[in-house]
């Protein structure tokens, strides 16, 4: 079976643009949530995708933006790129079968903004 | 809402010393909690999970945790550390289905030879 895979791993981004990171999902999962992990603290959810609908939101602004494809691979886009965006992006992909689900992380994309 | 606290952001042990690493929780219904290790340049990997059988949990490389409700409590031991445990360590929370993680601001081990 195959892992959480995102890509790119490094981008740099100047202030302003906007950026898509990419994730695919552990194989027969069909949930994918995206995380921000700031240097030197814990990742913050910023929202989760199920079955290709949002199924949930951190406290992140609207520029921050996803989908989820029918192969449930998902797609994280920000616009208006600030400073403080810089940080490292985790994607985590799971299979929601009942209550007792385990999350499987990606290595993650490291976005510098500039 | 849930919250997570990680006491100590750094945690420096001796290679064979007990390693314990503290995490307390706030939820308003029965959660599910975790704790996960990042190495550098990495993402995040699990090792172990409670979610209402046991309460005290065994995961991987030899660490384990006991789920104190009275104390809200969820605090992660390793009988003997390695060098190889070197590594950031989250303890986070869920309160449903579907993994939507709240996470500790994270504890840094060290481990000296």
């Amino acid at each position: 079976e195959t892992g959480v895979t995102q890509s790119p791993t490094h981008l740099i981004k100047t202030r302003g643009q906007q950026v898509t990171l990419r994730c695919s999902s552990q194989s027969g999962h069909n949930t994918v949530s995206w995380y921000q992990q700031a240097l030197g603290q814990g990742p913050q959810f910023i929202f989760q995708y199920y079955r290709e609908e949002e199924n949930g939101r951190g406290n992140f602004p609207p520029r921050f933006s996803g989908l989820q494809f029918p192969n449930y691979s998902s797609e994280l886009n920000v616009n208006a790129l600030e400073l403080d965006d810089s940080a490292l992006y985790l994607c985590a992909s799971s299979l929601v079968q009942g209550l007792n689900t385990e999350a499987f992380f990606g290595q993650g994309t490291r976005l510098t903004v500039v | 809402a849930q919250s997570v606290t990680q006491l100590g952001s750094h945690v420096s042990v001796s290679e064979g010393a007990l390693v314990l690493l503290r995490c307390n929780y706030s939820s308003s219904v029965p959660p599910y909690l975790f704790w996960y290790v990042q190495y550098p340049n990495q993402g995040l990997q699990l090792l172990l999970k409670y979610t209402s059988a046991a309460t005290l949990v065994k995961g991987i490389n030899g660490f384990e945790a006991e789920f104190k409700k009275s104390e809200t409590s969820f605090h992660l031991t390793k009988p003997s550390a390695h060098m190889s445990d070197a590594a950031e360590y989250f303890c986070a929370v869920s309160v449903a289905a579907g993994n939507k993680l709240t996470f500790g601001g994270g504890t840094r081990v060290l481990v000296k030879p």
